[in-house]
């Protein structure tokens, strides 16, 4: 089935560290998007990229970086410049002309 | 910022219908209204979507406003695995989705 994988669901790190969060999608879809949700809010852009070898930045892209190496892969690097890291981080895809916005499982990061 | 402003929460008896609304004021005109469902750490849900006609689909209607200012997601026959937080969302220039806090949706036996 076609979908989006986010890995893994559930990861710790020491205050710090960089961490990278992993996004795979088999959809074909061009453009994939990254959001981190803390309690009680909604979802918050980070970076989201178009096309191969293109990203922008989103609302909230300090502290963070990405690469779109291939198109059914972007990983998000937390890095120990974002200053409050502890959040769930979703990954999201779309086609041009589909309905919607496929959004993957998530993953919560707890930097401890 | 985002573009909706939606009531924080809402209860809805089992098997009746679930009227959630939503305004978004300043959106423009090539902007599209989506709503998406979230329930507990899990990734959100599309449901539906729309311009400025009303559009139904399996899981629900939306009835948009003829001035686009504010719209309404339609559920039905509510039912418990309902529940969970409704976002109501505006696509902006860049195929963005800016999120609003959304509504909580009880529904109950």
């Amino acid at each position: 089935d076609g979908g989006i994988t986010q890995s893994p669901k559930y990861l710790f790190r020491k205050e710090g560290q960089n961490v990278t969060l992993s996004c795979e999608q088999n959809l074909n879809h061009d453009a994939m998007y990254w959001y981190r949700q803390d309690p009680g809010q909604g979802l918050r852009l980070i970076y989201y990229s178009q096309i191969v070898n293109d990203f922008q930045k989103g609302d909230i892209a300090e502290g963070y970086s990405v690469s779109r190496e291939k198109k059914e892969s972007f990983p998000l690097t937390v890095t120990s410049a974002q200053k409050n890291p502890t959040a769930f981080y979703l990954c999201a895809s779309r086609n041009r002309g589909e309905r919607g916005y496929t959004f993957g499982s998530g993953t919560r990061l707890t930097v401890v | 910022d985002a573009k909706t402003t939606q009531p924080p929460s809402m209860d809805c008896a089992e098997g009746r219908a679930a009227n959630l609304p939503c305004n978004h004021s300043t959106i423009s005109g090539n902007e599209y209204v989506y709503w998406y469902r979230q329930i507990h750490s899990q990734g959100p849900q599309y449901i539906i979507h729309g311009l400025k006609n009303n559009e139904t689909n399996e899981m629900a209607s939306l009835i948009i406003t003829e001035d686009r200012k504010s719209s309404t997601l339609i559920l039905p026959h509510a039912t418990l695995r309902d529940t969970a937080v409704y976002y109501c969302i505006v696509r902006v220039r860049g195929n963005k989705l800016v999120f609003g806090a959304g509504t909580i949706l009880r529904v109950k036996s």
